[in-house]
């Protein structure tokens, strides 16, 4: 069975300070997808980025950054110089990788990010 | 980019009432559709896989006679909560699925609040 853990349920920054937001997996897979989306108060999820299990380089893209380390199981999410828009729920996902099971996502609980002015 | 129209998006009825959940692929095709739900402050639980002419699969714990899906075309799957009562009040999010490979193998739509009085 797949488990996504973010042990962190709440964070508070102020502006432009950088936050970590810590994800740990648990599979069997050996190879796998690894997600992470925003979901601001509106509700929709908006997706930031997908990570293959085979792919451990990490990843910028722009203020936000991704590091992938498959020996302890972990995909953190940081944002640099943090934004009042960056507040949202962050979710950590994971997915078979094809099969027919792909696109099937098991989610964290969710991180509540709140950046101060 | 691909884009999941959800519909409705908010939704207030009485009790008893039965309620259809729409989720449509607009411009890809999509043979699985998966639909989710979220209560307050929780993260998202998988409910069911949608499958274009056949039976929906549901995940263990989902009543399948209560949450009615059909997925009649390829571009649609809908969701109905039939004889809705006020614990069935959630965030319901539909998923369609694309390309394995493609940057984004599943695409969300923007989520359906249901409120039953």
């Amino acid at each position: 069975a797949q488990k996504v853990t973010q042990a962190q349920t709440e964070i508070s920054v102020v502006e432009k300070e950088d936050v970590t937001l810590d994800c740990v997996y648990e599979t069997r897979d050996t190879t796998y997808y690894l997600f992470w989306y925003k979901q601001p108060p509106s509700g929709e999820l908006v997706f930031l980025i997908r990570r293959n299990s085979f792919d451990e380089q990490n990843e910028i893209s722009g203020r936000y950054s991704w590091n992938f380390q498959k020996s302890t199981s972990s995909f953190n999410f940081t944002i640099t110089a943090s934004q009042v828009v960056d507040s949202a729920v962050y979710f950590c996902a994971l997915s078979e990788y094809g099969g027919t099971s792909y696109g099937k996502l098991t989610f964290g609980q969710g991180t509540i990010l709140t950046v101060h002015p | 980019g691909a884009v999941v129209s959800q519909h409705p998006s908010w939704v207030i009825c009485k009790s008893g009432t039965s309620v259809k959940i729409e989720c449509r692929s607009l411009d890809f095709q999509a043979t699985t559709m998966f639909w989710y739900r979220q209560f307050p402050k929780q993260s998202l639980m998988l409910m069911a896989t949608s499958n274009e002419g056949s039976k929906a699969t549901y995940e263990q714990g989902v009543e399948k006679d209560k949450f009615l899906i059909n997925h009649a075309s390829l571009t649609l799957s809908t969701l109905t909560v039939t004889s809705a009562h006020p614990e069935d009040s959630s965030f319901y999010i539909c998923s369609a699925r694309e390309d394995e490979y493609s940057n984004q193998p599943q695409h969300f739509g923007d989520g359906t609040r249901l409120s039953i009085l």
